[in-house]
């Protein structure tokens, strides 16, 4: 899987937009763009997956670029419980299924009230 | 829903000695993992499994054992524990349809060896 690039941290204020960016300058056409988060003391969590068009779920926005070198995670209004460290992992369709997610070291979100 | 369920959540255990952590979940998941994640660093995959009776090696798989007798339970097994195994242990799961299928964690084990 190609590498990714990310802030190692972020602050927002409660209620605000944030806006978690990352690089992937060497993605593949196959290449699928994850994002999963992690808060203190928990197991990592799914947020959101795209290939080229923007995606919305529940939870939040990916806005990928139109040449797929970067993406975008959008959290529409932060609240405390989203300061976690949010992590933007890269899976190549064609790679055989059962293979590990490789975490960077992800952008730390603080979010202040 | 419960999702993944790892027990325990906690233990501590002397140098050579064995246990095992199990790891359940209920979505009907094909494939599940075993990783550990020590200060600092990302999620390192031990052991994984595509389906009832398989196991596979992941990236660091030496000093444990992996079991997947029920297609819902995977077991990970320290059989003589080492010092160097101090870590928290997570389990996921997901659909085996694709690889691009997300993974769904448990909470964790935190794991101590004195």
């Amino acid at each position: 899987d190609a590498k990714t690039t990310q802030p190692n941290s972020m602050e927002s204020n409660e209620e605000e937009p944030v806006h978690l960016p990352c690089n992937h300058s060497t993605i593949s056409g196959t290449d699928y763009i994850h994002w999963y988060r992690q808060l203190p003391s928990q197991g990592p969590e799914y947020v959101i997956h795209g290939l080229t068009s923007n995606v919305n779920n529940r939870m939040a926005s990916l806005a990928i670029a139109e040449d797929r070198k970067s993406s975008t995670l959008i959290l529409h209004r932060a609240t405390l419980r989203d300061a976690a460290v949010y992590y933007c992992i890269l899976r190549d369709l064609s790679n055989q299924a059962g293979t590990a997610l490789i975490f960077g070291k992800g952008t730390t979100l603080s979010v202040s009230s | 829903n419960a999702g993944v369920t790892q027990t325990p959540k906690f233990r501590v255990l002397k140098t050579g000695q064995s246990m095992t952590l199990l790891c359940a979940q209920d979505m009907n998941h094909e494939y599940m993992y075993w990783y550990r994640q020590d200060p600092g660093m990302g999620l390192r995959l031990i052991h994984y499994s595509v389906g009832e009776g398989t196991t596979a090696k992941g990236e660091v798989p030496d000093g444990y054992n992996v079991s997947r007798l029920k297609k819902q339970n995977f077991l990970l097994g320290l059989e003589s524990a080492a010092p160097s195994q101090t870590s928290v242990y997570f389990c996921a799961s997901s659909t085996g349809q694709q690889n691009n299928q997300p993974q769904h964690f448990g909470d964790g084990t935190r794991l101590s060896i004195l």
